[in-house]
């Protein structure tokens, strides 16, 4: 099955920096993307998605870029703020879905 | 309101049991997920069902078992089989094709006493 390696574990940026969050797959026939944000005891919520047949996503300070050929597939947040503290998943899917280990991205005010 | 419902939101099971976990979704969604969640860890995938009286194993399905004979429900039972059931439990839905957002419910902490 599907395979998602995510990086980095943890993140820590100052408010106002740039935090960008990788992930690579195994699976060339996956075609979706998702990117979901976890508060801690909640399920995730999805905060932005893409395709495969889409190379770049972009809403407003958060955007997603994939590059199908080295499946791999990132997310970029800007001007971060603290409210971005979360855990975030990026995941991979054909018919199922699967999700990385999850990054805890860590803003300072 | 539509959505996705877990209950019971926490759970104690005695060791040696069975216990059963609801998920029931009202947004009409033909594929329905059941994930499991440890501290430190991703969303590891247990079973998923594409359409009803249909489902596929996911990567850790060993001691879990599920049904769905309807498409609003998606029960899944930890039995006594699984060795280390203490965990967070996830069930997601989602449509087949188009739109294929994946919606999550707020889970079930299992708690083997």
């Amino acid at each position: 099955g599907e395979n998602v390696e995510q990086h980095p574990s943890t993140l820590s940026v100052q408010e106002g920096d740039s935090a960008v969050i990788k992930c690579t797959y195994s699976d060339s026939a996956s075609n979706y993307f998702p990117w979901y944000k976890q508060e801690l005891g909640k399920g995730p919520q999805l905060i932005i998605d893409i395709r495969s047949n889409v190379g770049e996503k972009k809403d407003q300070r958060i955007a997603v870029t994939l590059n199908k050929t080295a499946k791999h597939f990132s997310l970029h947040i800007t001007e971060t703020q603290p409210e971005d503290s979360a855990v975030y998943f990026c995941a991979a899917s054909i018919y199922d879905m699967r999700f990385g280990a999850g990054t805890r991205l860590t803003v300072k005010p | 309101d539509g959505g996705i419902t877990q209950s019971p939101k926490y759970l104690f099971r005695k060791e040696g049991q069975n216990v059963t976990l609801s998920c029931e979704q009202n947004l009409n969604h033909d594929a329905m997920y059941w994930y499991r969640q440890d501290p430190g860890q991703g969303l590891r995938l247990i079973y998923y069902s594409q359409i009803v009286n249909d489902f596929q194993k996911g990567d850790i399905a060993e001691g879990y078992s599920v049904s769905r004979e309807k498409k609003e429900s998606f029960p899944l039972t930890v039995t006594s089989a699984q060795k280390n059931p203490t965990a967070f439990y996830l069930c997601a839905s989602s449509a087949r094709t188009g739109v294929r957002e994946a919606f999550f419910g707020q889970g079930t902490r299992l708690t083997v006493v």
